[in-house]
């Protein structure tokens, strides 16, 4: 069975604290791994998508990196309103339906 | 461009009494979802249609019902609403990356 974990489950911040997300996974045959962001009261919202191990994307002061076993979602010096519930999830093998994982819920306080 | 609209935003529902939630997509997507969000749980498939015309079962189907209306379209229907059931619902729609609703905020008393 796919399975994908996120770690912390929460996690708290000073402004301009720079920290690292994980996700990772156990699946045969990735075929790609999304982010997403969820802000209270809101659906996610996509953030990135990385095929390949190695691969690496940016989006102001977020970054995604891939290896075969895990991503990490990197956000350096964050700010009060990068304050959300970051959710990961994967396609793999022949089914393009994504596993999620039940998210980190990051605060970043000023 | 509206994405992905859900109606109703909120519902109330007594035990018992049947409802149906409605999701559209103006991005001309085949794929649609519905998942359901529980504290802890984070997002569970419930069903989903790969393109117009077909639905299939997801992670926690039992208690709802789904019909593809038409490309655009995907409703959920729950026949006797549970309190096991309270929970926020959201549709998304998909040709990749998926495209998530607001969702609903359904409670079952």
């Amino acid at each position: 069975e796919d399975q994908v974990t996120q770690s912390p489950e929460a996690l708290r911040l000073q402004e301009g604290e720079s920290s690292s997300l994980n996700c990772s996974y156990t699946v045969s045959g990735l075929r790609g791994l999304f982010w997403y962001r969820q802000d209270p009261g809101k659906g996610p919202e996509f953030l990135f998508t990385l095929y390949s191990a190695g691969e690496e994307k940016e989006k102001e002061r977020l970054k995604a990196t891939l290896t075969k076993k895990e991503s990490f979602l990197h956000i350096t010096a964050p700010k009060p309103e990068d304050s959300a519930t970051y959710l990961c999830a994967v396609q793999a093998g022949g089914s393009y339906i994504p596993t999620f994982g039940r998210g980190t819920s990051l605060i970043v306080h000023p | 461009n509206a994405g992905v609209t859900q109606t109703p935003k909120f519902q109330v529902l007594k035990t018992g009494q049947s409802m149906t939630l409605q999701c559209a997509q103006d991005m001309n997507h085949n794929s649609m979802y519905w998942y359901r969000q529980d504290p802890g749980m984070g997002l569970r498939l419930i069903y989903y249609s790969a393109s117009e015309g077909t639905t299939d079962k997801g992670e926690v189907p039992n208690g709802y019902n789904v019909s593809r209306l038409n490309k655009r379209e995907f409703s959920l229907r729950l026949e006797s609403a549970a309190p096991s059931q309270t929970s926020v619902y959201f549709c998304a729609s998909s040709e990749g990356e998926l495209f998530f609703g607001e969702g609903s905020r359904l409670t079952v008393l």
